[in-house]
């Protein structure tokens, strides 16, 4: 059974923190993602990894950045967090086609 | 490469049919998916085009004329209330990277 696991399930950070957001995954996947999901806005695509220090960018990477040191694990890194990137993350894996994903980390920055 | 689900919200009675929108635009031949998480929940996979399989009686069908991939089940259970996202993904794509919709969030009623 594929587990995807992130580190934290809420976490309260004050503007212009550092926040890191952590994700590991048990099945040996090449691929990461890190999405956010918003209320009507769907799930957005912040990073991907394929590869062991291979990122790429996904469709709102502003403000974000990723490290990728180890296979099974993709970190989501906000340089300086501010109040729009209040909302939940979700990090997922996949080999093939179907993505697992985490139970979600729902950050809030006030 | 984007998917749009024009519904936000669908709600109907237990046992009546459901249908919940997808509509997509890409120049290729694309993967569709239907995800789905139910409440306090993962997101999840429900259902691939390329599987042609009907899971927990839900259907969907790759209509490439009208690039749709409409989700339907015939008669709607409580249990089916959930959120639910259709999502892309370019063909053999190496990183499989999934584009979602906005999602659509499903109420049955008793």
């Amino acid at each position: 059974d594929v587990k995807v696991t992130q580190s934290s399930r809420y976490l309260v950070k004050r503007t212009g923190e550092k926040v890191f957001l952590e994700c590991v995954q048990d099945m040996d996947h090449e691929n990461m993602f890190w999405y956010r999901q918003d209320p009507g806005l769907g799930l957005r695509l912040i990073y991907f990894s394929y590869d062991v220090k291979m990122k790429e960018k996904g469709d709102i990477p502003e403000g974000y950045s990723v490290s990728r040191e180890k296979k099974e694990r993709f970190s989501l890194i906000l340089e300086s967090a501010s109040t729009n990137q209040t909302s939940m993350y979700l990090c997922a894996s996949s080999m093939n086609t179907e993505a697992f994903f985490g139970q979600g980390t729902r950050l809030t920055v006030v | 490469q984007r998917v749009t689900q024009p519904e936000k919200l669908l709600s109907v009675f237990k046992g009546a049919p459901v249908e919940l929108k997808c509509n997509y635009s890409y120049s290729g031949s694309p993967e569709l998916f239907w995800y789905v998480q139910y409440s306090r929940q993962r997101l999840q996979l429900l259902l691939r085009h390329i599987s042609r399989e009907s899971i927990k009686g839900f259907t969907a069908d790759l209509n490439k004329g009208e690039t749709s991939f409409h989700l339907k089940k015939p008669f709607a259970q409580e249990e089916d209330s959930a959120m639910y996202y259709c999502a892309l993904s370019p063909w053999m794509n190496a990183g499989n990277m999934l584009t979602f919709g906005g999602g659509t969030r499903l109420m049955v009623k008793p």
